[in-house]
């Protein structure tokens, strides 16, 4: 089944760097990948995804990129706040089962953002 | 803007006891899942249902869990016989139909279970 390896574990920059998770997946099948934003107690909430027809996406601050040949994609995240901290999960959706497929998870990048 | 809910928020049981789980996914959506995350690690798939059948499981998904979906508005994840690995939080979540531009799941809050 699909396998998605998600780096760094923690990751710690100052407010107004920028900050790049970086993630790789093992189906070249899978054709959707979200990222998903979860606060502490909360729910994972998304944030921005990418379809697998698409190299690159952006929204406001967050970008994603997607190297399908290499199997990577990566959230780059740019002038980073504090209510940016949180830990960030990606997720690819595979096909097996047609649009019902499930997400399979990184293991999450805590972000710590410091004044 | 239209949320999952999830109830409850905690439930505390005793090792070997049932659990239902409660999720009221979004109201036009059509594909409903439950994850799971165990403390401070990632989330896990465990099930999805479509049209009234699973469509897939996990391997965590064995013969103690079940769900359903009793009425036109909840989505229910069973425990048989609960054991203390199955501490960990739950979430439902909810896709719409279609497929183009309806990939989004969207999770409810979820519900954290401590088995003693």
């Amino acid at each position: 089944g699909e396998n998605v390896e998600q780096h760094p574990s923690t990751l710690s920059v100052q407010e107004g760097d920028s900050a790049v998770i970086k993630c790789t997946y093992s189906d070249s099948a899978s054709n959707y990948f979200p990222w998903y934003k979860q606060e502490l107690g909360k729910r994972p909430q998304l944030i921005i995804d990418i379809r697998s027809n698409v190299g690159e996406k952006k929204d406001q601050r967050i970008a994603v990129t997607l190297n399908k040949t290499a199997k990577h994609f990566s959230l780059h995240i740019t002038e980073t706040q504090p209510e940016d901290s949180a830990v960030y999960f990606c997720a690819a959706r595979g096909v097996r089962s047609g649009t019902a497929s499930k997400l399979t998870f990184g293991t999450g990048t805590r972000l710590q953002v410091t004044l | 803007e239209p949320e999952v809910t999830q109830t409850p928020s905690h439930q505390v049981t005793q090792m070997g006891q049932e659990v239902i789980l409660r999720c009221v996914p979004i109201s036009n959506h059509l594909y409903f899942y439950w994850y799971r995350q165990i403390l401070g690690q990632k989330v896990e798939f465990l099930v999805s249902f479509y049209n009234n059948e699973i469509s897939e499981k996990s391997e965590i998904f064995d013969d103690q869990f079940s769900v359903e979906r009793p009425d036109g508005s909840n989505f229910t994840l069973k425990i048989r016989s609960t054991k203390l690995e199955d501490s960990a939080m739950y979430f439902c979540a909810s896709k719409a139909p279609g497929t183009a531009g309806q990939e989004t799941q969207y999770f409810g809050p979820g519900t954290r279970l401590l088995v003693l």
